[in-house]
This record gives structure tokens, C-alpha cells and sequence, in this order.
């Protein structure tokens, strides 16, 4: 059974980092393309970051600077470096597979439980 | 890169059928057949529930039916059921491949 399970989340203190890490199984992982996708409290989705197949990086503009994502196929696991933390941030992750190699399908075919970060003051 | 437009609610009685609308613009609902729907019930991973515009993932209902005009893309849901109650989704590619979400849709049976 597929399955993608997110961990790192918590409470940090503005201005501070995480790494979030989303760890895959059930499929062949080095063969899809991921992405990052968030819901702060009471909002909606909001896709923040993708990875292609070959390591290539794509942020939306909210996720361009202080995101970085990245994968390890020798571990399947995908990751999310969030720098200098905003009350913004504060919302559920949610790391999801591809239907393709490439973030270009519109389709987020699968989805992790997600992990909570709370930035706090 | 501007969150899609969605209705905030819809409701409808068991057995009806829904309509949830998806309004974007010509860069990325208008421009590309590349169109999902996610079913969300709170505190649990969202579902896809049909891609590029009116396609059905392995395992979805086919009371669940989508559509596109124009900037416009449309879920239907028909054959209202109880467990259907949930927020919906609209994603869109929006080229440079990055993608876009709606605002989302609570869903309520009546």
C-alpha cells in the first residue's frame, strides 16, 4: 500500500528553522515527482513547492526564498527547509506524489497525514 | 499566482446534485486541461477525486463528474450522499510548472 508519512513539525520560535521530512513507501519513489502543500488555520490548500525526477526545484512565489526543498532517493524521503520563520507559516504540511516524473500533471496523486508547525512569538 | 476562486458553501439534500465552480484565469484553468479535484474531510489527507478536467482516479464514485469552459472548471456530485460532506478542492497547472489551489468549498448535506 502506498503511503507517505511527514515528520518534523512542532513549535519554533519566530525567525527560527525546520526541516520537515515526508518518508515514502509503496511505491517506486525515485520515479515521481513531489510536492509541499500547506493549510494555515481556517484557509485553504496552498501548494508552496515541487521536485521533479532529475532533482529540479519549483516554488510558488509565497515559497520562493526561505523554502528549499529536496529529496534523497536513497532514502525516500522528501524535504522542506523552512528559514526564518513567520507567523504565517504556521499551518498543517502536507507532502504529496505526483502522477508524473515532472510537476506539470495539475495532480497531486497522493497525500501524507501532513505534520503541524506552530511558529510562535 | 492568485488562489483560484471557489464558492465558500454549497449544500444540497441527499440524492440531489451539486455544483462547485472553479474560476481562474487564462494562464492557468483557461490555459491547460490539467484540472483536479480534492475531497478533504479535516484531519485527514485530501483525495483526489478526478484529474485533467474530467478524469476518474482508480476508485472514485462516478457520481463525482468534472468539467471546463473557458477559465471555468466544474465539479458535480451527484446522487447526494451523507459522506460526500466535506471541503473541495480545485488545483490547477499554472505553468512554470507550478501549480494553484482554490479557495476551497465546504459542502454541506442537508
Amino acid at each position: 500500500e502506498e503511503q507517505l508519512v511527514e515528520s518534523g513539525g512542532g513549535l519554533v520560535q519566530r525567525g527560527g528553522s525546520l526541516r520537515l521530512s515526508c518518508a515514502g513507501s509503496g511505491f517506486s519513489f525515485s520515479g515521481y515527482a513531489m510536492s509541499w502543500v500547506r493549510q494555515a488555520p481556517g484557509k485553504g490548500l496552498e501548494w508552496i513547492s515541487g521536485i521533479n525526477v532529475r532533482g529540479n526545484t519549483y516554488y510558488a512565489d509565497s515559497g520562493k526564498g526561505r523554502f528549499t526543498i529536496s529529496r534523497d532517493n536513497s532514502k525516500n524521503t522528501l524535504y522542506l527547509q523552512i528559514n526564518s520563520l513567520r507567523a504565517e507559516d504556521t499551518a498543517v504540511y502536507y507532502c504529496g506524489r505526483d502522477r508524473g516524473a515532472d510537476v506539470d500533471t495539475g495532480m497531486v496523486y497522493s497525500w501524507g497525514q501532513g505534520t503541524q508547525v506552530t511558529v510562535s512569538s | 499566482q492568485s488562489a483560484l476562486t471557489q464558492p465558500a458553501s454549497v449544500s444540497g439534500s441527499p440524492g440531489q446534485s451539486i455544483t462547485i465552480s472553479c474560476t481562474g484565469t487564462s494562464s492557468d484553468v483557461g490555459a491547460f486541461n490539467l484540472v483536479s479535484w480534492y475531497q478533504h474531510h479535516p484531519g485527514k489527507a485530501p483525495k483526489v477525486m478526478i484529474y485533467e478536467v474530467s478524469k476518474w482516479p482508480s476508485g472514485v464514485s462516478n457520481r463525482f463528474s468534472g468539467s471546463k469552459s473557458g477559465n471555468t472548471a466544474s465539479l458535480t456530485i451527484s446522487g447526494l450522499q451523507a459522506e460526500d460532506e466535506a471541503d473541495y478542492y480545485c488545483c490547477s497547472y499554472a505553468g512554470s510548472h507550478t501549480y494553484v489551489f482554490g479557495t476551497g468549498t465546504k459542502v454541506t448535506v442537508l
